[in-house]
C-alpha cells in the first residue's frame, strides 16, 4: 500500500493566487482528515469527511478555505485568494472507522480507526 | 517568517537510557489515545494506541500508561536509540466523535 498520497510536496505561490492542494487516502479507508501545522499553531484539524460527506468544518479558518471530497479515492483543499499568513504545512490523513476491536496481544496494532497520515504539503505564500 | 512560534518541551536522553513522555489531556470524555511519532520533514506516525478500559499498553520498547483520574498519558521508550529523535503528540478522540485532539508536542533528543 502506497499509504496517503498528497499533491505537490511543496508550492510556493504569490499573494491573492489560488492553491489547490490534493489528497489521496489509503484505499478502503472511509474517513479523511484536512490539518495544518505551524510553529505558532501546532497541528490543528481544519474539516473532516466520513464516507465522502464532510463531518466537521468548525476549524476551517474563514470562507478563503473549502474543502471537496468528490469520490472515497480524492479530496482536495482550496483556498482562494491566498495569504502570507497561510503558510503552513497542510497534512491530509485517512483511517477506518471499524466496529470496535478489543485490543490484546503484544504488538501495539491500532485498536480503533488510527489515522494515517500523509507526507504533507508545504505551502509558502509570498 | 514567524517570529513567536511553540516552544516545545525538549526531553534530552543518553542513548540507550529509558525515556518517559508525559501528556495531559483534557477532556474526561475521551476513550482513546495515539502516541504518534513526527521526524522532521514527515507526516506524524503511529506509535501506539490505547482505549480508556485499559491502563497499560506494551509494544516492543515502547509502553503507554493512562491514568485517567488524573487526565495523564505518559510513553516509555525503552533504550533509547538515535532514531528515536523527533517530536511525539499525544491525540485524544472524545466518546461518539471521529476526531482527534493533538496536543503540542514534546521533542526528544537523544545524545549518543
Amino acid at each position: 500500500d502506497a499509504g496517503v498520497i498528497q499533491s505537490p510536496r511543496h508550492e510556493v505561490t504569490e499573494m491573492g493566487q489560488e492553491v489547490t492542494l490534493r489528497c489521496k487516502p489509503i484505499s478502503g479507508h472511509n474517513s479523511l482528515f484536512w490539518y495544518r501545522q505551524t510553529m505558532m499553531r501546532g497541528l490543528e484539524l481544519l474539516i473532516y469527511f466520513n464516507n465522502n460527506v464532510p463531518i466537521d468544518d468548525s476549524g476551517m479558518p474563514e470562507d478563503r478555505f473549502s474543502a471537496k471530497m468528490p469520490n472515497a479515492s480524492f479530496s482536495t483543499l482550496k483556498i482562494q485568494p491566498s495569504e502570507p499568513r497561510d503558510s503552513a504545512v497542510y497534512f491530509c490523513a485517512s483511517s477506518f472507522r471499524p466496529p470496535l476491536i478489543l485490543a490484546g496481544g503484544p504488538d501495539p496494532k491500532p485498536t480503533y480507526g488510527e489515522q494515517f497520515f500523509g507526507p504533507g504539503t508545504r505551502l509558502t505564500v509570498l | 517568517g514567524e517570529s513567536v512560534g511553540l516552544h516545545l518541551p525538549t526531553l534530552s536522553v543518553q542513548e540507550g537510557d529509558n525515556s518517559i513522555i508525559n501528556c495531559a489531556y483534557s477532556n474526561s470524555a475521551s476513550d482513546y489515545f495515539i502516541w504518534y511519532k513526527q521526524e522532521s520533514g514527515k507526516g506524524p506516525q503511529f506509535i501506539i494506541d490505547i482505549r480508556s478500559n485499559m491502563d497499560k499498553r506494551q509494544g516492543q520498547r515502547v509502553t503507554v500508561l493512562l491514568n485517567k483520574t488524573v487526565k495523564h498519558l505518559s510513553l516509555q521508550i525503552a533504550a533509547t536509540q538515535p532514531g528515536d529523535s523527533a517530536v511525539y503528540f499525544c491525540a485524544e478522540r472524545v466518546r461518539g466523535y471521529n476526531k482527534l485532539i493533538f496536543g503540542a508536542g514534546t521533542r526528544l533528543a537523544v545524545h549518543p
